[in-house]
Formats: C-alpha cells, structure tokens, sequence
C-alpha cells in the first residue's frame, strides 16, 4: 500500500529566505506525486506535480519541487520565502497504472514565514 | 472557468435533519470525489464518481448519501449525523480518475457544524 510521510509538523522560516518543506514516500511501481496548499477556512490548491521526465518540477508561485527516486523524497522549495506562504502543505502520491488508483495525503506540514 | 464551487459555506444542523450540500465545475471533468476533512489533519476521501456513476465508496456510513445528477453536479445528502460528523467538506474534481496523473481540483469545502 502507499504511504507519504511529512516529517516535519511545522516549519519556521524567516521571509526573504529559501524554504523546504519534506516529503517521502513509499509506493509500489512508478508514483505520480503532487503537492497542494491550503489556507486557513479553504479548499486545497494544487501547486505542481511530477509524472516522469525531469526530476526538478516547477509550479505555481515560485514554487518547485525535486524528485529523488533513490530516496523516494519529493521535497517542495522555495527559493525566497514570503509572508503569504505561510499555510498548510500537503504532499500527495497515487501509483501509476490503469483502474482507479487512490490519492493518498501526507499528515501535512505547517508554514510559518515570519516578517 | 478553472473553479469548484461549494454550497453553502457553513451549515449547522441536527441530528434529525436532513439537509444537502451541493458541488459544481464547468470544467468538463468526468471525476468528481467527496472528502471530509478534520482539523489540521488530511483530507479522508469518501467518494468518486466517474463518468456519473458511483465507483468508489470507503466504507463510508450510510448516513452520507452522495449524488451525482449531471456531469457538472455532485450532491451529498445528509440524514441523522452525529457530532463527529462536524468537518470540512470538500469536493474535488479531475479530467477522470482511472490510471491518469491528473491533478484534482477543490472546492472551498463547506463547514459543517451537527449539534
């Protein structure tokens, strides 16, 4: 079966600094992974997603995410953290192959860029 | 139009009412899921629909009847709650779910308080 783990409860970062927020995985055969923002009271908002090809994903707001299948990780980063990404980030993964195959959801890592 | 929409908002209700929440896209997505989420934990999924009909169901009490009455709708039906059934709810759409890496597009989700 296929699990993410989010190691990090909550992530402090100083704005106008680079940000990581980590995520590994375990899934059988390739793994489609995908990362999504929530803000306080709202929907998820996917931010980008890696399928095959290249292992460095770019995505919406700066965002970007690199793919190590190695270590099965797919860490999101920011290059210069503001304020307003501070919000609640989930990584996602689903296995490839045909028949519905589940989204299975990290627990989820707190952002908190400060000022 | 890249949105999915989600009435009401809020709702508080008894446990002997019936009430309904309702989820649009105009996005032409065939696959449309529930998910019911806790405080500061993933989102769980309930249900998926593909092409209208109901193809995934996780054990979800019956409670919770979900509907679909055209490609761009999803309602989910409520009947005799329970307290624990206080959550987020959101509904979620992608272009279909079988074997694909599309991504899921959410709603607001709709907070749903049962006294």
């Amino acid at each position: 079966a296929q699990s993410v783990a989010q190691p990090e409860d909550q992530v402090n970062v100083a704005e106008g600094n680079p940000l990581t927020v980590k995520c590994t995985y375990s899934v059988s055969g390739n793994p489609y992974l995908f990362w999504y923002v929530q803000y306080p009271n709202r929907g998820l908002q996917f931010l980008l997603k890696y399928i095959t090809g290249d292992n460095l994903v770019k995505g919406s707001y700066g965002f970007e995410a690199e793919f190590n299948k190695s270590q099965t990780s797919f860490h999101l980063k920011k290059p210069s953290a503001l304020v307003s990404d501070s919000a609640l980030y989930f990584c996602a993964v689903r296995p490839g192959g045909t028949g519905f195959q589940k989204l299975v959801f990290g627990t989820g890592t707190r952002l908190l860029v400060s000022p | 139009d890249t949105e999915v929409t989600q009435t009401p908002k809020h709702l508080v209700m008894g446990m002997t009412n019936k009430k309904s929440l309702k989820c649009e896209q105009h996005m032409g997505h065939r696959a449309m899921y529930w998910y019911k989420q806790k405080a500061k934990k993933p989102p769980e999924l309930m249900f998926v629909y593909s092409y209208e009909k109901l193809s995934i169901n996780e054990s979800v009490p019956s409670r919770f009847s979900p509907e679909c009455p055209n490609s761009s709708l999803l309602n989910l039906h409520l009947h005799a709650l329970q307290p624990e059934d206080s959550a987020l709810y959101l509904c979620a759409s992608s272009q279909e779910s079988r074997g694909s890496p599309n991504e899921q597009f959410f709603g607001p989700g709709t907070r749903l308080t049962v006294l």
